[in-house]
C-alpha cells in the first residue's frame, strides 16, 4: 500500500547545508501534503504542510516545493543544524485523513 | 493544552491474545487516526474516526478493529494477535479535514 515514495532512505550533511528530501506520489486524490519530523521515541511532529494550488510554501529554514504535474514534491531543509538530526516523513492525504506516509529519510547533521 | 495521550504506552501480549489500545484526543478534536509503526514496513494508515464514524480504513485484516466514542476517545483492538503484529501503534488527533494530525507518544506492543 505504498502510495508515497520518498528518497534518501538515510542522508548525512555537513552543519550549515541543504537538506533535500524527495518525495512521488501516485493517487491524484491526494490533496494535502504535510511532512513530518520524528525523535526516537517520539511520535511524528508536523513540520510544514502544503496544498497543491501552491507551488512552494516556506516556514524559516523549511521549504516545500511542490510539482503537481510531475505528482512530486520536496523539502529542503537550509542551512541545516544538528539539532535537525531525525527521521522525516513525507505524507499525502485526502479529506477524510486517510493520511500514507513515505517510508521515512533518517537524517543526520554533522557538527 | 494537554496532547494526546495514549494507554498503554507499553504491552507484551503472547500469540493468539488480544488487545485494547486506548487514545484521548486533543480536547475539542473529533478526528482521530490510527497508524502502525514498523522498521520494515514505515508508518501505515489503520483507520480514521470522525464523530463516531469509521471514515476510512487501510489495507489490515479484519482482526484490527476500532471504534469512537461520544467524547472522542477512541480504542483499537487487535484480536488473535501475531508475531508480525509487534509495532508501535500512534494514534493522531485533529480538528476534522486538512487540520494538522497531531500524534500522541505510541504504545510498543510486543507480541511474543
Amino acid at each position: 500500500q505504498q502510495q508515497v515514495k520518498q528518497s534518501p532512505q538515510s542522508l548525512i550533511v555537513q552543519k550549515g547545508g541543504i537538506s533535500i528530501i524527495n518525495c512521488a506520489y501516485e493517487n491524484t486524490a491526494f490533496d494535502y501534503f504535510p511532512w513530518y519530523q520524528q525523535f526516537p521515541g517520539k511520535g511524528p511532529a508536523l513540520l510544514i504542510a502544503i496544498r497543491p494550488d501552491v507551488s512552494e510554501k516556506k516556514e524559516g529554514r523549511f521549504t516545500i516545493s511542490f510539482n503537481k504535474s510531475a505528482k512530486q514534491f520536496s523539502l529542503h531543509i537550509m542551512d541545516s543544524q544538528p539539532g535537525d538530526s531525525a527521521t522525516y516523513f513525507c505524507a499525502a492525504s485526502k479529506y477524510d485523513n486517510d493520511m500514507r506516509f513515505g517510508a521515512g529519510t533518517r537524517l543526520t547533521v554533522k557538527p | 493544552k494537554a496532547g494526546v495521550t495514549q494507554t498503554p504506552r507499553y504491552l507484551i501480549k503472547t500469540r493468539g491474545q488480544q488487545v485494547t489500545l486506548s487514545c484521548s484526543p486533543i480536547s475539542g478534536h473529533r478526528s482521530v487516526s490510527w497508524y502502525q509503526q514498523t522498521p520494515g514496513q514505515g508508518l501505515q494508515f489503520l483507520f480514521e474516526y470522525f464523530s463516531e464514524t469509521q471514515r476510512n480504513k487501510g489495507n489490515f485484516p479484519g482482526r484490527f478493529s476500532g471504534r469512537q466514542f461520544s467524547n472522542s476517545r477512541s480504542e483499537m483492538n487487535v484480536s488473535t494477535l501475531e508475531l508480525g503484529d509487534s509495532a508501535l501503534y500512534l494514534c493522531a488527533s485533529s480538528l476534522g479535514s486538512y487540520n494538522e494530525q497531531f500524534f500522541g507518544p505510541g504504545t510498543r506492543l510486543t507480541v511474543l
